[in-house]
């Protein structure tokens, strides 16, 4: 079964920390791989995007990676804020199975501490 | 702005009641999905459409269905609302192969 998994599930940090955030996917055969932030009660709003040719992609304070073999990307975020905290979930297009559909991770609660 | 609406924002239902989530979008994409999102998990497909006329199954179809007869709209139908479709619901679209997906703000959804 084709799964994405990310841990931990919450991360707790102090202002200014540098932090990464892990994700594992099952197959090494997808298409593309996307980082969302979902505030309390709101909606999912795309943070970046990686294609599966890709390495890494960077917006900002933040920069997400790719490593196809191992089955695994992670989202760096420097400096981190208190506006940071929300739950970061990790997204794959596998490029076979369920046609053209995301495969979600549970995503990571962070909260970081003035 | 450009993206995908989502109606109502919140709704209760009693057991057995009918109703329709609206999604639209006006980016013309051809790609749209339902996903719904439960509390400390991750979001599970309902069901996709690949362009209009055409729908499909996705990992939890049980209890809904859809129909696409414009690019524009997607509606999500519960037809005999269950306790176990309390969840927030997510609309998305996306356009060609290599693009992200863009969701709505979500419709939360109480069935008491």
């Amino acid at each position: 079964k084709q799964e994405v998994t990310q841990i931990p599930a919450a991360l707790s940090v102090p202002e200014g920390e540098n932090l990464v955030l892990n994700c594992s996917f099952t197959d090494s055969a997808i298409y593309n791989l996307q980082w969302f932030r979902q505030d309390p009660g709101k909606g999912l709003t795309s943070l970046l995007l990686i294609q599966s040719s890709q390495r890494e992609q960077t917006s900002g304070r933040l920069n997400a990676s790719l490593d196809k073999s191992s089955g695994r990307s992670t989202l760096y975020i420097a400096a981190s804020q208190p506006g940071d905290s929300a739950t970061y979930l990790c997204a794959v297009r596998y490029s076979s199975g369920s046609a053209r559909q995301l495969t979600f991770g549970s995503g990571t609660q962070l909260t970081v501490l003035p | 702005n450009a993206g995908v609406t989502q109606t109502p924002k919140f709704r209760i239902l009693k057991i057995g009641q009918s109703m329709t989530l609206q999604c639209t979008q006006d980016m013309n994409h051809n790609y749209m999905y339902w996903y719904r999102q439960d509390p400390g998990m991750g979001l599970k497909l309902i069901y996709y459409s690949v362009g209009a006329g055409i729908t499909d199954k996705g990992e939890v179809p049980n209890g809904y269905n859809v129909s696409r007869s414009t690019t524009e709209d997607f509606p999500l139908r519960l037809e005999l609302a269950a306790p176990s479709q309390t969840s927030v619901y997510f609309c998305a679209s996306r356009g060609t192969e290599g693009d992200g997906y863009t969701f709505g703000s979500g419709t939360r959804l109480t069935v008491v």
